[in-house]
């Protein structure tokens, strides 16, 4: 079936850095996709959704210079912490929908820590 | 590891019908169970939750109880609406690792007809 991957599941930076997940469509095209994050022990969160060839919708509260999404083929959405602080530390996992069939999957999710 | 199982849509009722979306799980300790809904063209939204046994989860008309003795967390609504029409989608958030991570069933699409 459709498989959605994210890159890295893990990652470790330092404060003041900018690390960079990537979210694939493995086998589908999908001209949305979805950037959620997750603090401990609350519900998902939607941050924006990214349109294939077009800028990201960002919810309100997010600050778009910070959480910079690139959406720039049908396969590939791409969301960078920008000047990560500790305060971003959280699970960030993304979902794609499918464009035949109005299906989504999810990405199994990317763990950040910032020290 | 943590795991959910999701009842396999598609689901189509009539308006006013009843509804019931079947959810178990697999997790170790205490999970917190969740049911989130996508509407067309819209992102995630949390529509309930339970953080432990026992406890109901309710919100426009939707319940769900959380049953540790059959690890499940069905999905109910005793009456439907055309604009209940989405994507309903069961997750856990349990400790994998020292770690929290959500895991999320495969999604079950509803389709109201009037």
């Amino acid at each position: 079936g459709a498989v959605v991957s994210q890159h890295p599941s893990w990652v470790i930076c330092k404060s003041g850095t900018s690390v960079k997940i990537e979210c694939r469509s493995l086998d589908f095209q999908a001209t949305t996709m979805f950037w959620y994050r997750q603090f401990p022990k609350q519900s998902l969160m939607l941050m924006a959704t990214s349109n294939e060839g077009s800028k990201a919708t960002y919810e309100q509260g997010v600050e778009k210079d910070k959480f910079l999404i690139n959406h720039a083929s049908l396969t590939l959405s791409t969301l960078t912490v920008t000047s990560a602080h500790p305060e971003d530390s959280s699970f960030y996992i993304c979902s794609a929908e499918q464009v035949l069939g109005n299906t989504i999957y999810f990405g199994e999710g990317s763990w950040l820590t910032v020290v | 590891g943590n795991s959910v199982t999701q009842m396999e849509g598609p689901v189509t009722l009539s308006e006013e019908a009843f509804l019931t979306i079947n959810c178990t799980y697999t997790a170790t300790g205490y999970p917190s169970l969740f049911w989130y809904v996508q509407y067309p063209g819209e992102g995630l939204q949390l529509l309930l939750k339970a953080t432990k046994a026992d406890d109901k989860g309710s919100n426009k008309g939707f319940e769900a109880t959380y049953r540790k003795e059959t690890t499940s967390f069905h999905l109910e609504k005793g009456s439907v609406q055309v604009s209940d029409s989405a994507v309903y989608f069961c997750a856990l958030s349990g400790s994998q690792g020292g770690s929290e991570k959500l895991v999320f069933g495969k999604g079950t699409k509803l389709t109201v007809n009037p």
